[in-house]
């Protein structure tokens, strides 16, 4: 089975703008979640969808929205882009069940905001 | 703020050295999972370990769980250099809620 891809891998844009990145999960799996990864703050839940339904949902501003697809494929958008927003934005997916079964990861969207 | 902490933050030792990374949590949990993430990229996952288990191996992994404590420890034995990594902890709890700690980051030194 295919892996867990991420588009684009990187991605440079100015304060003011917004994004959309991109994941496609594994092959039958429908969750998809979505973290920050700073080097403060280590790795913080986004939130997580499960049949183009969104479960669950981290402490970020409304500026941070999402989407799935009935392809399980999803997207997340951040608006109004901060310099902080500036890391690493990690897609994971996992079985039926949910995150709470393994997760795998992609290789990640590299953000930087200036 | 992060439901547990991964304990030390760094670590480093020589090549053939056991490694031992621990993880602490605050709520009760439905399983735990370790994780291992490469400079930059994607995390791998490692074990799953449930709350009604106490150990598991796998090659030269070992974790170990102990709910009374709220902890997990990580053990890799015979480090190789290529094991230099961070590693991180992912509590799953209800709801499929899932928090990861801030994570190890260890060096095996060649």
């Amino acid at each position: 089975k295919a892996g867990v891809t991420q588009t684009p891998r990187y991605l440079i844009k100015t304060r003011g703008q917004q994004v959309t990145l991109s994941c496609s999960p594994i092959s039958g799996h429908r969750s998809v979640s979505w973290y920050q990864q700073t080097p403060g703050q280590g790795l913080q839940f986004l939130f997580e969808y499960f049949s183009e339904t969104q479960r669950n949902k981290g402490n970020f501003p409304g500026r941070f929205s999402g989407r799935q697809f009935s392809n399980s494929r999803s997207e997340m958008n951040v608006s109004t882009l901060e310099l902080g927003d500036s890391a690493l934005y990690l897609c994971a997916s996992s079985s039926s069940t949910g995150p709470t079964d393994t997760q795998y990861f992609g290789p990640g969207t590299r953000l930087t905001v200036l | 703020s992060q439901q547990g902490e991964e304990d030390p933050q760094a670590l480093s030792i020589q090549e053939g050295e056991n490694a031992t990374m621990n993880c602490s949590y605050k709520t009760s949990i439905n399983n735990l999972q370790w994780y291992r993430q490469n400079s930059g990229r994607g995390l791998v996952h490692l074990i799953l370990i449930r709350s009604n288990e106490r150990e598991k191996h796998s090659g030269r992994l070992r974790v170990t769980l102990d709910t009374s404590k709220k902890s997990s420890s990580l053990l890799i034995t015979a480090s190789r250099a290529a094991d230099t990594a961070s590693y991180f902890c992912a509590r799953t709890g209800g709801y499929q809620k899932v928090t990861f700690g801030i994570g190890t980051k260890l060096q095996v030194i060649p």
